[in-house]
């Protein structure tokens, strides 16, 4: 149990467009869901935190408007890069955590952003 | 904020060998503190989760102990194999968890 899947798991675009990325809880509901943004060989650093028909909240220095999230249910959130730049290729990670405080996180197995 | 920092940053070792990874953290009060294994290109798989009132935590030929006091964790790994050679990553907090940069273990055939 407790599976979260990310979709697509790589995706290559080209500067200027946008990109959506999905991350579902297959088998349990999520009730908050993280994301994360790891660059080459550096570790993972929280980008935003969402819970379902909430908006997210971003960690400092994020900026909200080029990252959209959107935590529409209890099994979904989107990541949406929107007018990407090759500096925004990342390997971008999401979590989802069933219940509140000391409850797990289930991490996905992440998406390779490439930005051309 | 909290600091999680891991040494060493890469650790190679012969295949058999015990070994031991350490992960230090500033912010003592802390719910939970997890060791995940990150192989190249991929998601984390979550190894041990040390919740804030446990010591230790045991799985096969893993062992994580946690002493909040001190601020540290250690992972121990026993009878390193080759299939062991990954990234591991230390991880404190709840919803506002904070990675360590890593380790990066190798372990020679």
């Amino acid at each position: 149990g407790a599976v979260v899947s990310q979709h697509p798991s790589w995706v290559i675009c080209k500067s200027g467009t946008s990109v959506k990325i999905e991350c579902r809880s297959l088998d349990f509901q999520a009730t908050t869901m993280f994301w994360y943004r790891q660059f080459p060989k550096q570790s993972l650093m929280l980008m935003a935190t969402s819970n379902e028909g909430s908006k997210a909240t971003y960690e400092q220095g994020v900026e909200k408007d080029k990252f959209l999230i959107n935590h529409a249910s209890l099994t979904l959130s989107t990541l949406t890069v929107t007018s990407a730049h090759p500096e925004d290729s990342s390997f971008y990670i999401c979590s989802a955590k069933g219940g509140g405080s000391g409850y797990e996180q289930y991490f996905g197995p992440g998406t390779r952003l490439t930005v051309t | 904020k909290q600091e999680v920092t891991q040494i060493p940053a890469a650790l190679s070792v012969p295949e058999g060998e015990n070994l031991v990874l350490n992960c230090s953290f500033t912010d003592s009060a802390i719910y939970n503190l997890q060791w995940f294994r990150q192989d190249p290109g991929k998601g984390l798989t979550s190894l041990l989760l040390i919740q804030s009132s446990q010591r230790e935590q045991t799985s096969g030929r893993l062992n994580a102990s946690l002493d909040k006091s001190s601020g540290r964790s250690t992972l121990y790994i026993a009878a390193s194999q080759p299939g062991d050679s990954a990234t591991y990553l230390c991880a404190v907090g709840d919803n506002d968890m904070r990675f360590g940069a890593g380790t990066r273990l190798t372990v020679k055939p």
